[in-house]
């Protein structure tokens, strides 16, 4: 039951911009995108969420497009540190009606 | 402040066992979710807890089931081990259920032989 889409792997060189795709056409209007990313080993680490307006933080920008059926996640500057796979989900923020699903993730690797 | 623990880290059993996992969430969080990681699945939502209520519960087999203490640590067990359930097991907290941040802790490799 899977409400996102996501290439299964890409490839960024070091110090470019890695830029993520990710598909939820069926998001509802009270639902937020939200990115995690893991690095091999780790727990899934929280990058930054967004409802309708592009949002920047010291890790990443997200961009969502203005019908909000699909999204960018942004890495300005990627380091071979930010080889890892990237989770793009939909939630929504409401108690009593949350449920959370993960899609198959983006394994991005950095190339020197 | 420290982060999310698991205890343990990793654990053998073998099929028709039942197994308990243990989840500390970051001091003042008082919401825990479970998932599970597998190669072929990705990761799954098990169940969330807040208050010691079960919130929000994913598509998995009564055998699996959690609970939460009221000093928000939280356990999940699974009964009559499958070689299937071999997964890694990963807790998050957030501050509450409406928390935008979860933090994951580091997870417990279960392995069913």
């Amino acid at each position: 039951d899977a409400k996102t889409t996501q290439p299964p792997s890409m490839d960024c060189a070091e110090g470019r911009a890695a830029n993520l795709p990710c598909n939820h056409s069926t998001i509802s209007g009270n639902e937020y995108v939200y990115w995690y990313r893991q690095i091999h080993s780790q727990g899934p680490q929280y990058i930054i969420h967004g409802l309708k307006n592009n949002e920047t933080n010291e890790m990443a920008s997200l961009i969502i497009t203005e019908d909000r059926k699909s999204s960018t996640l942004i890495l300005p500057h990627a380091t071979l540190r930010d080889t890892a796979v990237y989770y793009c989900i939909v939630r929504v923020s409401n108690f009593g009606n949350e449920k959370l699903t993960f899609g198959t993730g983006t394994r991005l690797t950095i190339i020197p | 402040k420290a982060g999310v623990t698991q205890t343990p880290r990793y654990l053998i059993k073998t099929r028709g066992q039942q197994v308990t996992l243990s989840c500390s969430p970051i001091s003042g969080h008082r919401s825990v979710s479970w998932y599970q990681q597998t190669p072929g699945q990705g990761l799954q939502f098990l169940f969330e807890y807040f208050s010691e209520t079960q919130r929000n519960k994913g598509n998995f087999p009564g055998r699996f089931s959690g609970r939460q203490f009221s000093n928000s640590r939280s356990e999940m067990n699974v009964s009559t081990l499958e070689l299937g359930d071999s997964a890694l097991y990963l807790c998050a907290s957030s501050l509450d259920p409406d928390g935008n941040e979860q933090f994951f802790g580091p997870g417990t490799r279960l392995t069913v032989l």
